[in-house]
Protein backbone atom coordinates (compact mmCIF):
# COMPACT_ATOMS: atom_id res chain seq x y z
CA UNK A 1 0.00 0.00 0.00
CA UNK A 2 1.21 3.33 -0.55
CA UNK A 3 1.34 5.35 2.73
CA UNK A 4 0.60 9.48 2.58
CA UNK A 5 2.29 11.22 4.76
CA UNK A 6 1.27 14.62 5.61
CA UNK A 7 3.20 17.55 8.06
CA UNK A 8 1.86 19.48 9.45
CA UNK A 9 -0.40 17.95 11.82
CA UNK A 10 -1.89 21.40 11.62
CA UNK A 11 -0.89 24.93 11.73
CA UNK A 12 -2.18 28.59 12.33
CA UNK A 13 -1.22 31.23 9.89
CA UNK A 14 -2.05 35.19 9.99
CA UNK A 15 -4.50 36.79 7.72
CA UNK A 16 -3.02 37.13 4.29
CA UNK A 17 -0.24 35.32 5.02
CA UNK A 18 0.77 32.05 3.11
CA UNK A 19 0.14 28.66 4.45
CA UNK A 20 2.24 25.71 3.00
CA UNK A 21 1.21 21.84 3.73
CA UNK A 22 3.56 19.06 2.91
CA UNK A 23 2.45 15.17 1.33
CA UNK A 24 5.05 12.69 1.34
CA UNK A 25 4.14 9.25 -0.49
CA UNK A 26 5.96 6.21 0.27
CA UNK A 27 6.32 5.08 -3.53
CA UNK A 28 6.33 7.20 -6.49
CA UNK A 29 2.80 8.49 -7.72
CA UNK A 30 4.28 9.68 -11.16
CA UNK A 31 3.17 7.85 -14.13
CA UNK A 32 5.75 7.37 -16.29
CA UNK A 33 3.41 6.74 -19.37
CA UNK A 34 1.51 9.76 -19.35
CA UNK A 35 4.12 12.05 -16.81
CA UNK A 36 1.18 12.44 -14.54
CA UNK A 37 1.50 12.53 -10.86
CA UNK A 38 -1.63 10.88 -9.60
CA UNK A 39 -1.86 13.14 -6.87
CA UNK A 40 -5.38 15.15 -5.40
CA UNK A 41 -5.48 17.42 -3.07
CA UNK A 42 -8.84 18.12 -0.69
CA UNK A 43 -10.69 20.67 1.34
CA UNK A 44 -12.97 19.64 4.34
CA UNK A 45 -14.91 21.69 6.42
CA UNK A 46 -16.91 20.36 9.59
CA UNK A 47 -20.54 18.75 8.79
CA UNK A 48 -19.06 18.77 4.62
CA UNK A 49 -17.74 16.52 2.57
CA UNK A 50 -14.16 16.78 0.81
CA UNK A 51 -14.20 19.20 -1.87
CA UNK A 52 -11.58 18.97 -4.53
CA UNK A 53 -8.96 21.39 -4.72
CA UNK A 54 -6.44 20.32 -7.17
CA UNK A 55 -5.68 17.11 -9.46
CA UNK A 56 -2.66 16.06 -11.10
CA UNK A 57 -0.72 17.21 -8.15
CA UNK A 58 -0.80 20.85 -9.85
CA UNK A 59 -4.43 21.15 -11.78
CA UNK A 60 -6.60 23.91 -10.00
CA UNK A 61 -10.34 22.50 -10.13
CA UNK A 62 -12.88 25.22 -11.53
CA UNK A 63 -14.04 27.32 -9.28
CA UNK A 64 -10.98 27.19 -6.88
CA UNK A 65 -9.24 30.23 -6.17
CA UNK A 66 -6.00 30.90 -7.56
CA UNK A 67 -4.89 31.58 -3.95
CA UNK A 68 -4.90 27.81 -3.85
CA UNK A 69 -1.79 25.90 -5.92
CA UNK A 70 -0.04 22.18 -5.96
CA UNK A 71 3.52 21.50 -6.75
CA UNK A 72 5.84 18.58 -6.35
CA UNK A 73 6.47 15.33 -8.31
CA UNK A 74 7.35 11.85 -7.55
CA UNK A 75 6.47 11.25 -3.72
CA UNK A 76 7.01 14.87 -2.38
CA UNK A 77 4.47 17.58 -2.55
CA UNK A 78 2.91 20.93 -1.72
CA UNK A 79 -0.30 22.87 -1.18
CA UNK A 80 0.15 26.54 -0.86
CA UNK A 81 -2.25 28.71 0.11
CA UNK A 82 -0.63 32.37 -0.69
CA UNK A 83 -3.09 34.62 1.24
CA UNK A 84 -5.13 32.71 3.93
CA UNK A 85 -8.42 34.34 4.04
CA UNK A 86 -10.97 33.36 7.08
CA UNK A 87 -13.11 31.04 5.11
CA UNK A 88 -9.71 28.55 4.30
CA UNK A 89 -9.93 27.07 7.75
CA UNK A 90 -10.08 23.74 7.21
CA UNK A 91 -8.91 20.22 7.29
CA UNK A 92 -6.77 19.65 4.22
CA UNK A 93 -6.46 16.06 2.75
CA UNK A 94 -3.93 14.91 0.50
CA UNK A 95 -4.58 11.65 -1.86
CA UNK A 96 -2.85 9.21 -4.42
CA UNK A 97 -5.39 7.18 -6.64
CA UNK A 98 -1.78 5.66 -8.48
CA UNK A 99 -2.99 2.32 -6.93
CA UNK A 100 -5.25 0.72 -5.31
CA UNK A 101 -5.90 0.81 -2.74
CA UNK A 102 -6.44 4.95 -2.36
CA UNK A 103 -5.10 6.41 0.02
CA UNK A 104 -5.34 9.60 1.88
CA UNK A 105 -3.21 11.14 4.01
CA UNK A 106 -3.67 11.90 7.84
CA UNK A 107 -4.56 15.47 7.31
CA UNK A 108 -3.60 19.15 7.84
CA UNK A 109 -6.17 21.60 10.27
CA UNK A 110 -5.40 25.20 9.64
CA UNK A 111 -6.03 27.45 11.77
CA UNK A 112 -6.02 31.42 12.15
CA UNK A 113 -3.20 32.73 13.83
CA UNK B 1 -26.19 18.98 -11.80
CA UNK B 2 -24.42 16.18 -10.45
CA UNK B 3 -25.99 15.49 -7.07
CA UNK B 4 -25.31 12.11 -5.04
CA UNK B 5 -27.29 10.91 -2.26
CA UNK B 6 -26.57 8.21 0.09
CA UNK B 7 -29.17 6.53 2.81
CA UNK B 8 -29.45 3.42 4.66
CA UNK B 9 -27.36 4.50 7.82
CA UNK B 10 -28.18 4.32 11.19
CA UNK B 11 -27.35 2.20 14.56
CA UNK B 12 -26.91 -1.43 14.36
CA UNK B 13 -25.48 -4.00 16.72
CA UNK B 14 -22.11 -5.64 16.48
CA UNK B 15 -21.84 -8.73 14.40
CA UNK B 16 -25.38 -6.92 12.08
CA UNK B 17 -25.29 -6.16 8.68
CA UNK B 18 -26.40 -2.77 6.73
CA UNK B 19 -27.02 -1.58 3.25
CA UNK B 20 -25.86 1.54 2.25
CA UNK B 21 -27.63 3.23 -1.26
CA UNK B 22 -26.28 6.16 -3.31
CA UNK B 23 -28.94 7.55 -5.51
CA UNK B 24 -27.31 9.37 -8.71
CA UNK B 25 -28.49 11.87 -11.08
CA UNK B 26 -26.74 14.93 -13.17
CA UNK B 27 -24.70 12.85 -15.31
CA UNK B 28 -24.29 9.62 -16.81
CA UNK B 29 -24.02 7.31 -13.96
CA UNK B 30 -23.20 3.94 -16.35
CA UNK B 31 -20.39 5.42 -17.57
CA UNK B 32 -18.51 6.00 -14.13
CA UNK B 33 -16.37 4.17 -11.98
CA UNK B 34 -17.87 5.15 -7.98
CA UNK B 35 -16.33 5.08 -4.76
CA UNK B 36 -17.25 4.78 -1.17
CA UNK B 37 -15.14 6.69 1.56
CA UNK B 38 -15.59 6.83 5.32
CA UNK B 39 -14.70 8.82 7.81
CA UNK B 40 -14.93 7.68 11.64
CA UNK B 41 -15.85 10.26 13.93
CA UNK B 42 -13.12 12.96 14.52
CA UNK B 43 -10.86 10.93 12.23
CA UNK B 44 -9.26 11.33 8.54
CA UNK B 45 -10.80 10.02 5.41
CA UNK B 46 -10.45 6.09 4.55
CA UNK B 47 -11.08 4.75 1.41
CA UNK B 48 -13.19 1.51 1.04
CA UNK B 49 -14.50 0.38 -1.69
CA UNK B 50 -14.63 1.08 -5.95
CA UNK B 51 -16.26 -0.47 -8.61
CA UNK B 52 -16.19 0.14 -12.31
CA UNK B 53 -18.48 1.56 -14.86
CA UNK B 54 -19.63 -1.28 -15.62
CA UNK B 55 -19.98 -3.32 -11.94
CA UNK B 56 -17.36 -5.80 -13.35
CA UNK B 57 -14.65 -5.36 -11.46
CA UNK B 58 -14.41 -4.46 -7.61
CA UNK B 59 -11.66 -3.54 -5.04
CA UNK B 60 -11.89 -3.38 -1.41
CA UNK B 61 -9.83 -2.20 1.62
CA UNK B 62 -8.20 -4.79 3.51
CA UNK B 63 -10.17 -3.60 6.56
CA UNK B 64 -13.60 -4.62 4.98
CA UNK B 65 -12.50 -6.83 2.11
CA UNK B 66 -14.89 -9.99 2.86
CA UNK B 67 -17.07 -8.50 4.60
CA UNK B 68 -18.61 -5.90 2.70
CA UNK B 69 -19.65 -6.06 -1.34
CA UNK B 70 -19.80 -3.18 -3.84
CA UNK B 71 -22.39 -3.37 -6.20
CA UNK B 72 -23.98 -0.77 -8.89
CA UNK B 73 -27.63 -1.01 -10.23
CA UNK B 74 -27.01 1.06 -13.95
CA UNK B 75 -30.55 1.08 -14.78
CA UNK B 76 -31.41 2.39 -11.33
CA UNK B 77 -28.21 4.60 -11.67
CA UNK B 78 -27.75 3.44 -8.14
CA UNK B 79 -24.59 2.44 -6.02
CA UNK B 80 -24.63 -0.12 -3.00
CA UNK B 81 -23.07 -0.89 -0.32
CA UNK B 82 -23.87 -4.20 1.54
CA UNK B 83 -22.08 -4.52 4.77
CA UNK B 84 -21.92 -7.14 7.25
CA UNK B 85 -20.13 -9.03 10.49
CA UNK B 86 -19.87 -4.86 11.47
CA UNK B 87 -17.25 -3.75 13.73
CA UNK B 88 -17.45 -0.33 16.15
CA UNK B 89 -14.82 0.07 13.86
CA UNK B 90 -16.79 0.74 11.43
CA UNK B 91 -18.82 3.59 12.81
CA UNK B 92 -18.75 6.35 10.76
CA UNK B 93 -19.72 8.59 7.95
CA UNK B 94 -19.93 6.88 4.59
CA UNK B 95 -19.93 8.73 1.39
CA UNK B 96 -20.12 7.62 -2.16
CA UNK B 97 -17.79 9.92 -4.40
CA UNK B 98 -17.93 9.89 -8.38
CA UNK B 99 -14.89 8.76 -9.70
CA UNK B 100 -13.19 11.74 -10.92
CA UNK B 101 -13.56 13.05 -7.19
CA UNK B 102 -15.42 16.41 -8.05
CA UNK B 103 -18.40 14.78 -6.82
CA UNK B 104 -19.43 13.61 -3.25
CA UNK B 105 -22.32 12.70 -1.34
CA UNK B 106 -23.53 14.27 1.79
CA UNK B 107 -22.51 10.91 3.86
CA UNK B 108 -24.75 9.03 6.00
CA UNK B 109 -23.73 7.98 9.10
CA UNK B 110 -23.26 4.60 10.61
CA UNK B 111 -22.93 3.53 13.81
CA UNK B 112 -22.57 0.09 15.31
CA UNK B 113 -22.71 -0.13 18.96
CA UNK B 114 -24.89 -2.63 21.39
Amino acid sequence: DIVMTQSPDSLAVSLGERATINCKSSQSVLYSSNNQNYLAWYQQKPGQPPNLLIYWASAREAGVPDRFSGSGSGTDFTLTISSLQAEDVAVYYCQQYFGIPLTFGGGTKVEIK
Amino acid sequence: EVQLLESGGGLVQPGGSLRLSCAASGFTFSSYDMHWVRQAPGKGLEWVSGISSSGGNTYYADSVKGRFTISRDNSKNALYLQMSSLRAEDTAVYYCAKADWRYWGQGTLVTVSS
